[in-house]
């Protein structure tokens, strides 16, 4: 399976955009690129998924480069609300392949 | 819709008790799984289900069995509690093949073994 690389802490100022890195660069062509979070002491919440077009939906976007080694989620405006451990996370679409969750970024929005 | 449940919430075994965690969900999703999160970690997967019937080991299964008799319920089983077992459980679901992307979450049922 591929593995991701994600920074352990970021911090983002409340109003701006904030941006989080993920390197996975042994990514297989089958595999998408998936994004979690988890607010404190919550279940994970599914964020955006993407293959190898640019993704945006209702809470994110998601900036996949061509090469497929490297990905960006984009909070475009983030709130207190949204400081919470992010995982980004690639796997296959096939029967039975769960997902297997790193260490992901902790991001604290900041007033 | 409820959407995943988890009972209890929290939990306190003596070392070498056995218990079940219990999962259910009202989507008529295919897929369950189980998780364990330790303090400052990521999620690990125990075990999972493609349907009723059909279980499967994920990362770290030894020390519980699973079965899914139903497809709303996928009910995780403490052999015999170890303090090693003191996690945080997810109970996750998901729609069929090619669906797995979205998974839902339960709340989690925090579990301490002393």
């Amino acid at each position: 399976d591929a593995k991701t690389t994600q920074p352990t802490s970021m911090d983002c100022a409340e109003g701006r955009a904030a941006n989080l890195p993920c390197n996975h660069s042994t990514i297989s062509g089958n595999e998408y690129v998936y994004w979690y979070r988890q607010i404190h002491s919550q279940g994970p919440q599914y964020i955006i998924h993407g293959l190898k077009n640019n993704e945006t939906n209702e809470m994110a976007s998601l900036i996949i480069t061509e090469d497929r080694k490297s990905s960006t989620l984009i909070l475009p405006h983030a709130t207190l609300r949204d400081t919470a451990v992010y995982y980004c996370i690639v796997s296959a679409h096939n029967a039975g392949n769960m997902l297997t969750f790193g260490g992901g970024t902790r991001l604290m929005v900041k007033p | 819709n409820a959407g995943v449940t988890q009972t209890p919430k929290f939990q306190v075994l003596k070392t070498g008790q056995s218990m079940t965690l219990q999962c259910a969900q009202d989507m008529n999703h295919e897929y369950m799984s189980w998780y364990r999160q330790d303090p400052g970690m990521g999620l690990r997967l125990i075990h999972y289900s493609v349907g009723a019937g059909i279980t499967d080991q994920g990362e770290v299964p030894n020390g519980y069995n699973v079965s899914r008799s139903t497809t709303e319920d996928f009910p995780l089983r403490l052999l015999s509690a170890a303090p090693s077992q003191t996690s945080v459980y997810f109970c996750a679901s998901s729609y069929g093949a090619g669906q797995v992307y979205e998974q839902y979450f339960g709340p989690g049922t925090r579990l301490t073994v002393t």
